[in-house]
């Protein structure tokens, strides 16, 4: 079964509106969730590291703004996509990762959201 | 900086004609290489992890291996099922974050 539940799987959105993915560890606590973007026929480019009860960490060029990363819980972090432009239009996609920072790990994904903005 | 590079970018097979996909990675440190599989629209999904070179696992047609430099996903006698994108990752020892390639789309026709 999932391990990751992802919710929206697809939204489209009006311009300058504002949306919010959530990403759920089903299996296991998570102190880290990572959000990707994934544009066509291309990698994962990762945006930012969500910690629980801290800030995320954002990769270079991710505007942290415009890309609201809240990690409330050891099961639940969202992504705010705030005042989406068509641009913002891609492939969002959340990962949890498995076991402490010393040990093995796996990362397991979300089912991914197309976010269309209009 | 760290790097994973995948190839062939697109791969297209008959059924049952078995083939190989390659994953050259570098990095200051390896803690492990995962196989994903990621079909159109979908999230990556998980298929194996590598921790050490020399080490070898399998799933039915799938069997992956892995060396100091890089890995291979051999794909046996694919069926049409078998069509998909497979995604390479590594992550670095000292780290957390996991680096992607661009992945193989590979096309199984029957």
């Amino acid at each position: 079964g999932a391990v990751v539940s992802q919710h929206p799987s697809r939204v489209i959105c009006k311009s300058g509106t504002s949306v919010k993915i959530e990403c759920r560890s089903l299996d296991f606590q998570a102190t880290t969730m990572f959000w990707y973007r994934q544009f066509p026929k291309q990698s994962l480019m990762l945006m930012a590291t969500s910690n629980e009860g801290s800030k995320a960490t954002y990769e270079q060029g991710v505007e942290k703004d415009k890309f609201l990363i809240n990690h409330a819980s050891l099961t639940l972090s969202t992504l705010t996509v705030t005042s989406a432009h068509p641009e913002d239009s891609s492939f969002y996609i959340c990962s949890v990762k498995r076991g402490g920072r010393n040990m093995n790990t796996e990362a397991f994904f979300g089912q991914g959201t197309r976010l269309t903005v209009v | 900086e760290d790097q994973v590079t995948q190839s062939p970018e697109a791969l297209r097979l008959q059924e049952g004609e078995s083939s190989s996909l390659n994953c050259s990675y570098t990095v200051s440190g390896l803690r492990g290489l995962f196989w994903y599989r990621q079909d159109p629209g979908k999230g990556p999904e998980f298929l194996f992890t590598l921790y050490s070179a020399g080490e070898e696992k399998e799933k039915e047609r799938l069997k992956a291996t892995l060396t100091k430099k890089e890995s291979f996903l051999h794909i046996t006698a694919p069926k049409p099922e078998d069509s998909a994108t497979y995604l390479c990752a590594v992550q670095e020892r000292w780290g957390e974050q996991f680096y992607f390639g661009t992945g193989t789309s590979l096309t199984v026709i029957p």
